[in-house]
Protein backbone atom coordinates (compact mmCIF):
# COMPACT_ATOMS: atom_id res chain seq x y z
CA UNK A 1 0.00 0.00 0.00
CA UNK A 2 1.23 3.51 -0.80
CA UNK A 3 2.35 5.81 2.07
CA UNK A 4 0.83 8.73 2.70
CA UNK A 5 1.83 11.97 4.38
CA UNK A 6 -0.17 14.30 6.14
CA UNK A 7 0.24 17.71 8.47
CA UNK A 8 0.61 16.18 12.26
CA UNK A 9 -1.99 18.78 13.62
CA UNK A 10 -4.34 22.10 12.28
CA UNK A 11 -6.12 24.91 13.75
CA UNK A 12 -9.11 26.61 12.40
CA UNK A 13 -12.12 28.88 13.55
CA UNK A 14 -15.91 28.01 13.32
CA UNK A 15 -16.96 28.89 9.64
CA UNK A 16 -13.53 28.70 8.19
CA UNK A 17 -13.13 26.19 5.24
CA UNK A 18 -10.14 23.56 5.71
CA UNK A 19 -7.76 21.81 3.56
CA UNK A 20 -5.92 19.47 4.71
CA UNK A 21 -3.33 17.93 1.98
CA UNK A 22 -2.07 14.07 1.86
CA UNK A 23 0.90 13.02 -0.19
CA UNK A 24 1.04 9.78 -1.65
CA UNK A 25 3.71 9.42 -4.43
CA UNK A 26 3.83 6.05 -4.79
CA UNK A 27 0.26 5.69 -5.53
CA UNK A 28 -0.83 2.46 -7.85
CA UNK A 29 -2.43 2.90 -10.82
CA UNK A 30 -5.90 0.61 -9.15
CA UNK A 31 -5.63 2.47 -5.54
CA UNK A 32 -8.79 4.69 -4.20
CA UNK A 33 -7.81 7.85 -2.04
CA UNK A 34 -10.05 7.35 1.20
CA UNK A 35 -10.09 9.57 3.99
CA UNK A 36 -11.45 8.42 7.54
CA UNK A 37 -12.64 11.19 10.38
CA UNK A 38 -12.20 9.94 14.26
CA UNK A 39 -13.59 11.64 17.34
CA UNK A 40 -11.93 10.69 20.28
CA UNK A 41 -12.55 7.41 22.05
CA UNK A 42 -14.74 6.46 19.32
CA UNK A 43 -14.21 4.70 15.81
CA UNK A 44 -12.87 6.06 12.78
CA UNK A 45 -15.81 7.25 10.02
CA UNK A 46 -15.69 6.84 6.39
CA UNK A 47 -15.80 10.43 4.61
CA UNK A 48 -15.18 10.56 0.93
CA UNK A 49 -12.99 8.44 -1.48
CA UNK A 50 -12.36 9.30 -4.94
CA UNK A 51 -9.81 8.05 -7.73
CA UNK A 52 -9.01 11.17 -9.46
CA UNK A 53 -10.90 14.65 -9.96
CA UNK A 54 -13.12 16.07 -7.60
CA UNK A 55 -15.64 14.34 -5.51
CA UNK A 56 -18.83 16.17 -3.59
CA UNK A 57 -20.62 14.57 -0.67
CA UNK A 58 -22.78 16.25 1.79
CA UNK A 59 -20.06 16.34 4.51
CA UNK A 60 -16.65 17.32 2.38
CA UNK A 61 -14.67 17.44 -1.06
CA UNK A 62 -12.06 15.93 -2.27
CA UNK A 63 -9.84 17.08 -4.90
CA UNK A 64 -7.47 14.77 -6.75
CA UNK A 65 -5.06 16.18 -9.41
CA UNK A 66 -4.66 14.62 -12.40
CA UNK A 67 -1.05 12.79 -11.22
CA UNK A 68 -2.52 11.75 -8.17
CA UNK A 69 0.24 11.93 -6.08
CA UNK A 70 -1.60 14.17 -3.59
CA UNK A 71 -4.97 14.62 -2.41
CA UNK A 72 -7.08 17.39 -0.29
CA UNK A 73 -9.56 17.01 1.66
CA UNK A 74 -12.07 20.34 1.79
CA UNK A 75 -14.02 21.20 4.67
CA UNK A 76 -16.54 23.86 4.16
CA UNK A 77 -17.33 25.76 7.06
CA UNK A 78 -16.36 24.00 9.75
CA UNK A 79 -17.86 24.10 13.31
CA UNK A 80 -16.25 22.73 16.72
CA UNK A 81 -17.84 19.40 16.01
CA UNK A 82 -15.33 18.81 13.36
CA UNK A 83 -12.01 18.92 16.08
CA UNK A 84 -11.29 15.67 15.39
CA UNK A 85 -8.35 13.62 13.42
CA UNK A 86 -8.49 13.35 9.78
CA UNK A 87 -7.11 10.16 8.00
CA UNK A 88 -5.67 10.20 4.51
CA UNK A 89 -5.69 6.30 3.48
CA UNK A 90 -4.50 4.89 -0.19
CA UNK A 91 -5.09 1.29 -1.12
CA UNK A 92 -6.60 -0.80 -4.09
CA UNK A 93 -9.55 -3.15 -4.15
CA UNK A 94 -12.49 -3.59 -2.03
CA UNK A 95 -12.97 -5.23 1.62
CA UNK A 96 -9.00 -4.84 1.95
CA UNK A 97 -7.58 -3.96 5.62
CA UNK A 98 -7.16 0.12 5.99
CA UNK A 99 -3.60 1.05 6.77
CA UNK A 100 -3.78 3.98 8.58
CA UNK A 101 -0.99 6.66 9.60
CA UNK A 102 -0.85 9.12 12.23
CA UNK A 103 -2.93 11.45 10.90
CA UNK A 104 -4.13 15.10 11.02
CA UNK A 105 -5.34 16.80 14.30
CA UNK A 106 -7.76 19.22 13.04
CA UNK A 107 -8.86 21.75 16.23
CA UNK A 108 -11.96 23.92 15.54
CA UNK A 109 -12.10 26.89 17.73
CA UNK A 110 -14.55 29.75 18.08
CA UNK B 1 -29.41 3.54 10.15
CA UNK B 2 -27.95 0.20 10.87
CA UNK B 3 -24.64 0.15 12.86
CA UNK B 4 -22.02 -2.14 14.13
CA UNK B 5 -22.54 -3.04 18.20
CA UNK B 6 -19.65 -3.65 20.29
CA UNK B 7 -19.52 -5.04 23.81
CA UNK B 8 -18.64 -4.95 26.55
CA UNK B 9 -18.12 -0.62 25.88
CA UNK B 10 -15.14 -1.45 28.86
CA UNK B 11 -13.43 -4.50 30.07
CA UNK B 12 -10.74 -4.89 32.93
CA UNK B 13 -8.93 -8.07 32.99
CA UNK B 14 -6.01 -9.60 35.28
CA UNK B 15 -2.71 -10.06 33.17
CA UNK B 16 -2.96 -14.13 32.00
CA UNK B 17 -7.10 -14.17 31.73
CA UNK B 18 -8.44 -14.63 28.46
CA UNK B 19 -10.68 -11.96 27.10
CA UNK B 20 -13.81 -12.06 24.82
CA UNK B 21 -14.75 -9.24 22.84
CA UNK B 22 -18.12 -9.02 20.65
CA UNK B 23 -19.49 -7.82 17.85
CA UNK B 24 -22.49 -7.50 15.77
CA UNK B 25 -21.71 -6.88 12.34
CA UNK B 26 -24.48 -4.63 10.34
CA UNK B 27 -26.64 -7.68 9.18
CA UNK B 28 -25.97 -7.65 5.49
CA UNK B 29 -22.25 -7.45 5.39
CA UNK B 30 -20.12 -9.99 4.73
CA UNK B 31 -16.30 -9.06 5.40
CA UNK B 32 -15.43 -8.13 9.06
CA UNK B 33 -12.17 -6.39 10.82
CA UNK B 34 -10.80 -6.03 13.94
CA UNK B 35 -8.72 -3.13 14.81
CA UNK B 36 -7.11 -2.01 17.78
CA UNK B 37 -6.03 1.41 18.77
CA UNK B 38 -3.45 1.69 21.79
CA UNK B 39 -4.16 4.78 23.67
CA UNK B 40 -2.35 7.91 21.82
CA UNK B 41 -1.66 5.86 19.15
CA UNK B 42 -2.89 4.62 15.18
CA UNK B 43 -5.43 2.67 14.09
CA UNK B 44 -3.79 -0.96 13.93
CA UNK B 45 -5.32 -3.53 11.57
CA UNK B 46 -5.27 -7.44 13.51
CA UNK B 47 -7.43 -9.17 10.78
CA UNK B 48 -10.11 -9.42 7.95
CA UNK B 49 -12.21 -12.25 8.34
CA UNK B 50 -14.76 -13.71 5.07
CA UNK B 51 -17.05 -16.36 4.30
CA UNK B 52 -15.69 -17.85 8.17
CA UNK B 53 -12.14 -17.92 7.45
CA UNK B 54 -9.54 -15.30 8.16
CA UNK B 55 -8.50 -13.48 4.83
CA UNK B 56 -5.44 -11.44 6.30
CA UNK B 57 -4.34 -10.95 9.48
CA UNK B 58 -0.87 -8.65 10.61
CA UNK B 59 1.79 -9.64 12.59
CA UNK B 60 -0.23 -8.17 15.35
CA UNK B 61 -2.30 -10.89 15.28
CA UNK B 62 -0.64 -14.07 16.68
CA UNK B 63 -1.58 -17.40 18.53
CA UNK B 64 -2.47 -15.69 21.36
CA UNK B 65 -5.91 -13.55 19.41
CA UNK B 66 -8.42 -16.12 17.29
CA UNK B 67 -11.37 -14.62 15.70
CA UNK B 68 -15.16 -16.75 15.70
CA UNK B 69 -18.53 -16.21 14.09
CA UNK B 70 -20.10 -18.47 16.22
CA UNK B 71 -23.92 -17.78 14.52
CA UNK B 72 -25.31 -15.70 11.90
CA UNK B 73 -24.88 -12.39 14.10
CA UNK B 74 -22.25 -12.10 16.66
CA UNK B 75 -18.07 -11.68 15.60
CA UNK B 76 -15.79 -12.02 18.35
CA UNK B 77 -12.10 -11.31 18.75
CA UNK B 78 -10.57 -13.84 21.52
CA UNK B 79 -6.94 -12.90 23.48
CA UNK B 80 -6.20 -16.87 25.46
CA UNK B 81 -3.74 -14.76 27.60
CA UNK B 82 -3.94 -11.12 27.93
CA UNK B 83 -0.73 -8.96 28.53
CA UNK B 84 -0.41 -5.47 29.79
CA UNK B 85 0.46 -4.64 25.88
CA UNK B 86 -2.96 -5.73 24.69
CA UNK B 87 -4.53 -2.39 26.69
CA UNK B 88 -6.37 -0.95 23.69
CA UNK B 89 -9.44 0.13 22.26
CA UNK B 90 -10.55 -2.30 19.72
CA UNK B 91 -13.05 -1.56 16.72
CA UNK B 92 -14.81 -4.60 15.22
CA UNK B 93 -15.50 -2.90 11.56
CA UNK B 94 -17.34 -4.81 8.94
CA UNK B 95 -18.51 -3.75 4.78
CA UNK B 96 -21.10 -5.41 2.35
CA UNK B 97 -19.36 -7.46 -0.44
CA UNK B 98 -19.58 -6.59 -4.47
CA UNK B 99 -18.50 -3.00 -3.84
CA UNK B 100 -15.48 -0.58 -4.76
CA UNK B 101 -15.86 1.28 -1.83
CA UNK B 102 -13.10 1.56 0.60
CA UNK B 103 -16.16 2.23 3.08
CA UNK B 104 -15.54 0.15 6.67
CA UNK B 105 -18.40 0.71 9.11
CA UNK B 106 -16.73 0.59 12.47
CA UNK B 107 -18.16 -0.14 15.80
CA UNK B 108 -17.84 2.26 19.12
CA UNK B 109 -15.03 0.43 20.26
CA UNK B 110 -13.93 -1.98 23.26
CA UNK B 111 -12.00 -0.40 25.88
CA UNK B 112 -9.71 -3.37 27.24
CA UNK B 113 -7.71 -2.58 30.02
CA UNK B 114 -5.13 -5.34 31.40
CA UNK B 115 -3.57 -4.98 34.70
Amino acid sequence: LAKTTQPISMDSYEGQEVNITCSHNNIATNDYITWYQQFPSQGPRFIIQGYKTKVTNEVASLFIPADRKSSTLSLPRVSLSDTAVYYCLVGGGSQGNLIFGKGTKLSVKP
Amino acid sequence: EPEVTQTPSHQVTQMGQEVILRCVPISNHLYFYWYRQILGQKVEFLVSFYNNEISEKSEIFDDQFSVERPDGSNFTLKIRSTKLEDSAMYFCASTEAGTDSYEQYFGPGTRLTVT
